[in-house]
């Protein structure tokens, strides 16, 4: 099993351009979900979905979209990015219920 | 509003020794609490957990202690090894729900 794949590892934008992480999970989770992680702070929920075509908002949505169409992948889409989105991203997956297994995350800069 | 709080941004100890890092927490809602260790360019590993109608969970050189009353968890890691160097976080999930909330983690640093 690879578990969580994120790519690309590291990501320079400038502001306004937008692009897609992407997230792969090979142990069948229904549970996916994204965070960013800034500086001196913990974790925070952007995004997250429950199973195929269901997904919902979490602490810091604004900025991103997702989707998920297959159980496997959940990209994340910066539509405009701003240098606010500067911050290292961490995807996640689990089993309902269960502990979250994470990536090993994409370190993203907005110039 | 922090909901999940980890007041000691750094914590030293030897090697050998007991490591004791502290969780609180202000949300009634959370029934389950997890530890996280991270080091430097990964992701978070899972390494333990522990449900609302326990008091304690031990796993290997880990154990953690919930206190629901004072809000309060505690991870004991015993003994210490250089390998423990790491950033902890606490995280919690409210019940019904699957997203975590999480302090802004300790700092672990084990001295030879």
């Amino acid at each position: 099993n690879a578990g969580v794949t994120q790519t690309p590892k590291f990501q320079v934008l400038k502001t306004g351009q937008s692009m897609t992480l992407q997230c792969a999970q090979d142990m069948n989770h229904e549970y996916m979900s994204w965070y960013r992680q800034d500086p001196g702070m913990g974790l925070r929920l952007i995004h997250y979905s429950v199973g195929a075509g269901i997904t919902d908002q979490g602490e810091v949505p604004n900025g991103y979209n997702v989707s998920r169409s297959t159980t496997e992948d959940f990209p994340l889409r910066l539509l405009s990015a701003a240098p606010s989105q500067t911050s290292v991203y961490f995807c996640a997956s689990s089993l309902r219920g269960r502990e979250q297994y994470f990536g090993p995350g994409t370190r993203l800069t907005v110039t | 509003d922090q909901q999940v709080k980890q007041n000691s941004p750094s914590l030293s100890v030897q090697e050998g020794r007991i490591s004791i890092l502290n969780c609180d927490y202000t949300n009634s809602m959370f029934d389950y609490f997890l530890w996280y260790k991270k080091y430097p360019a990964e992701g978070p590993t899972f390494l333990i957990s522990i449900s609302s109608i326990k008091d304690k969970n031990e796993d290997g050189r880990f154990t953690v202690f919930l206190n629901k009353s004072a809000k309060h968890l505690s991870l004991h890691i015993v003994p210490s090894q250089p390998g423990d160097s790491a950033v902890y976080f606490c995280a919690a999930r409210p019940v019904g729900a699957d997203g975590l909330t999480f302090g802004k983690g300790t700092h672990l640093i084990i001295q030879p």
